[in-house]
C-alpha cells in the first residue's frame, strides 16, 4: 500500500519561502507523477504542480514564477518549494500520486500538513 | 483556466440519492473521458471515489456512480447515508496540460 507523508515548517514569514517534503513508501517513486494540491482554509483544491520521476515538470500558471519542484529518486521523496509567500498562501498542502497514460487520477493522498504565513 | 462549477449544496435524506454536477468546456470535461471524483470529509484528505468518469476504485460503495453528458459530469451517490456527508469534488484532465478541480459540493444529510 502506497503512503505519503508531508513534511515541513508550520509556520512561514511573509515574503520568505515555504519548502515542503512528501515521502514516499510502499511503492516506488518512478513512472508517476507526484503533485502538490493545496487547500486554504474554508475553501476548494487547487493543484500546485506535478514533478515526473525524470524531473520533469508542469506547474499551475498561476504560480510558475514562484514555485519549485524537484525530486530525490534515491530517498522516495519529493519536494515543494514556494517562494515570496503572503497570507493568501496560508492553506493545507496535500502530496498526491498522479498516474501514468490513462491514469489521469490521483489515487495517493497525503494527510495533509497546515502551512500558516504569518509574522 | 477557471475552476469547474459545481453546486455550492446539495442535501438529501438518507435512503435517497442525489446528483452532483461537474460543468466544463470542450478542452476538459467534454474532451475527455478522464473525470475523476473526490470524497473529503472535514480535516481529512480528499479520497478518490471515481475516475475515468464512471470506474470504482476497489473498496468504493456501489452506491457511488458517475457519468457524463458534453461537458457536464455527474455523481450520484444512491442510499444515501450519514457517513457520505462531505465535501465532493471533481476533477479532470485537461487539452491545455493544466489541471482543474471543481468548485466542490457540501453534501448534507438531513
Amino acid at each position: 500500500q502506497v503512503q505519503l507523508q508531508e513534511s515541513g515548517p508550520g509556520l512561514v514569514k511573509p515574503s520568505e519561502t515555504l519548502s515542503l517534503t512528501c515521502s514516499v513508501s510502499g511503492g516506488s517513486i518512478d513512472n508517476y507523477y507526484w503533485s502538490w494540491i493545496r487547500q486554504p482554509p474554508g475553501k476548494g483544491l487547487e493543484w500546485i504542480g506535478w514533478i515526473y520521476y525524470n524531473g520533469i515538470t508542469n506547474y499551475n500558471p498561476s504560480l510558475k514564477s514562484r514555485v519549485t519542484l524537484s525530486i530525490d529518486t534515491s530517498r522516495n521523496q519529493f519536494s515543494l518549494k514556494l517562494s515570496s509567500v503572503t497570507a493568501a498562501d496560508t492553506a493545507v498542502y496535500y502530496c498526491a500520486r498522479y498516474g501514468l497514460g490513462s491514469q489521469k487520477y490521483f489515487d495517493y493522498w497525503g494527510q495533509g500538513t497546515l502551512a500558516t504565513v504569518s509574522s | 483556466q477557471s475552476a469547474l462549477t459545481q453546486p455550492a449544496s446539495v442535501s438529501g435524506s438518507p435512503g435517497q440519492s442525489i446528483t452532483i454536477s461537474c460543468t466544463g468546456t470542450r478542452s476538459d470535461v467534454g474532451g475527455h473521458n478522464y473525470v475523476s471524483w473526490y470524497q473529503q470529509h472535514p480535516g481529512k484528505a480528499p479520497k478518490l471515489m471515481i475516475y475515468d468518469v464512471s470506474y470504482r476504485p476497489s473498496g468504493v460503495s456501489d452506491r457511488f456512480s458517475g457519468s457524463k453528458s458534453d461537458n457536464t459530469a455527474s455523481l450520484t451517490v444512491s442510499g444515501l447515508q450519514a457517513d457520505d456527508e462531505a465535501d465532493y469534488y471533481c476533477f479532470s484532465f485537461s487539452s491545455s496540460i493544466t489541471y482543474v478541480f471543481g468548485t466542490g459540493t457540501k453534501v448534507t444529510v438531513l
